[in-house]
């Protein structure tokens, strides 16, 4: 079946430092990679996106690539912002299209 | 454009009550959808529906009923509610089925069952 696991948190940074946020997919068939980004008492918003093998989405200095042959869509950031404080969704759509696994969010804390 | 709109914000119920929690959008899309988010957990699929008067069912749709009568509106219906549903509840909606589609999403219902 279809699944996402992603990076346990909290995690709590230093403005300006690096940051990665590990996702990991099962799934059957080629899905879509999705990164959702959920800021307090607000719904979800789409970060960035990525379709097939090998693509990169990237928005508002975060970037992940699509790896099929690790089944990973590892989110980065260079130098993150107090704004960035907030949790992160890797998520799936399958082939299908119809429904999206999500992984169990990872609730970052950037401190100035 | 307010996108999606969910109400209420927050609900306490008793056990066994019954509530509707409302959806809108309003950008003409055919795709509505219905998350639950427990603590600590992702967003697990309720219900969905592809078009007025279309629904089925999601991942965990048991204690729960959806209608679809307009484009715009989907309500989600707890019939006797359960200490078990309490959780935060996305609407979602998506121009078409494809999966590079995005969600949308609308800022959750906080609803605890006592």
């Amino acid at each position: 079946g279809n699944s996402v696991t992603q990076m346990e948190g909290p995690v709590t940074l230093s403005e300006e430092a690096f940051l990665t946020i590990n996702c990991t997919y099962t799934a059957t068939g080629y899905p879509s990679l999705f990164w959702y980004v959920q800021y307090p008492g607000e719904g979800l918003q789409l970060l960035l996106k990525a379709t097939k093998a090998d693509d990169k989405g990237s928005n508002k200095g975060f970037e992940a690539t699509y790896r099929k042959e690790t089944t990973s869509f590892h989110l980065e950031k260079g130098s993150v912002q107090v704004s960035d404080s907030a949790v992160y969704f890797c998520a799936l759509s399958e082939a299908t299209g119809n429904q999206f696994y999500f992984g169990t969010g990872t609730s970052l804390t950037v401190i100035p | 454009n307010a996108g999606v709109t969910q109400t209420p914000k927050f609900r306490i119920l008793k056990i066994g009550q019954s509530m509707t929690l409302q959806c809108a959008q309003d950008m003409n899309h055919n795709y509505m959808y219905w998350y639950r988010q427990d603590p600590g957990m992702g967003l697990k699929l309720i219900y969905y529906s592809v078009g007025a008067g279309i629904t089925d069912k999601g991942e965990v749709p048991n204690g729960y009923n959806v209608s679809r009568s307009t484009t715009e509106d989907f309500p989600l219906r707890l019939e006797l509610a359960a200490p078990s549903q309490t959780s935060v509840y996305f609407c979602a909606s998506s121009r078409a089925v494809e999966s590079t589609d995005t969600q949308y999403f609308g800022p959750g219902t906080r609803l605890t069952v006592l």
